[in-house]
């Protein structure tokens, strides 16, 4: 079956950067994506990476090395708003519905 | 501009009482889901459709049954409620299995 892993709490300050790891096992891979929720919100899609390499969205960029089931997240120029939790997810086997991690909860402080 | 609605957002039930969760889409995605999440365990796939009258199990699926008669509805039904059960619940939607993912606002479920 599929699986991540990524840690379970980052803490950073104001413009500070931080980075997200995430690393995944899979029977079939069809991307990585990433998901951000706040407290009490719903999931809120972030990035997806369907080849290796880096994407970049404003102050986010998301990464992916399909040979070392590895990928990351990095949030730039930190502000308060950006504490929340970030999920990294797959597909399961077949592609058709979304496999997430745990979860990892940033905090931003002042 | 609905997107994803799910009703609803709170509920509480006795042990042994059933409910349907539902869930609407106005985007015309073939693809739905739902998750239930709790602390420290994120989202765990419940059971997905990949289009009308097509369903199948997730990670979690004991407890829950699903049907999807329309593209648009996806009612998740707990038939005989259980402390465990006790969870928030989101219902998704996506164009495709491994794209963005639409999730409505969550249930809020309590079982006592």
């Amino acid at each position: 079956g599929q699986s991540l892993e990524q840690p379970s709490e980052v803490t950073a300050v104001e413009g500070a950067i931080v980075q997200i790891n995430c690393t995944y096992q899979t029977s079939g891979f069809y991307g990585l994506s990433w998901y951000q929720q706040h407290d009490g919100g719903a999931p809120t899609f972030l990035s997806y990476n369907g080849l290796d390499g880096l994407e970049e969205t404003g102050r986010f960029s998301s990464f992916l090395s399909r040979s070392d089931s590895y990928g990351y997240l990095l949030l730039q120029e930190l502000q308060m708003k950006d504490s929340a939790s970030y999920f990294c997810a797959v597909s399961n086997q077949a592609g058709t519905a979304l496999i997430f991690g745990k979860g990892t909860t940033l905090s931003v402080s002042s | 501009n609905a997107g994803v609605t799910q009703t609803p957002k709170f509920q509480v039930l006795k042990t042994g009482q059933s409910m349907t969760l539902q869930c609407a889409q106005d985007m015309n995605h073939e693809y739905m889901s739902w998750y239930r999440q709790d602390p420290g365990m994120g989202l765990r796939l419940i059971h997905y459709s990949v289009g009308a009258g097509i369903t199948d199990q997730g990670e979690v699926p004991n407890g829950y049954n699903v049907s999807r008669s329309t593209t648009e509805d996806f009612p998740l039904r707990l038939l005989s409620a259980a402390p465990s059960q006790t969870s928030v619940y989101f219902c998704a939607s996506s164009y495709e299995g491994v794209t963005e993912a639409f999730f409505g606002q969550g249930t809020r479920l309590t079982v006592v």
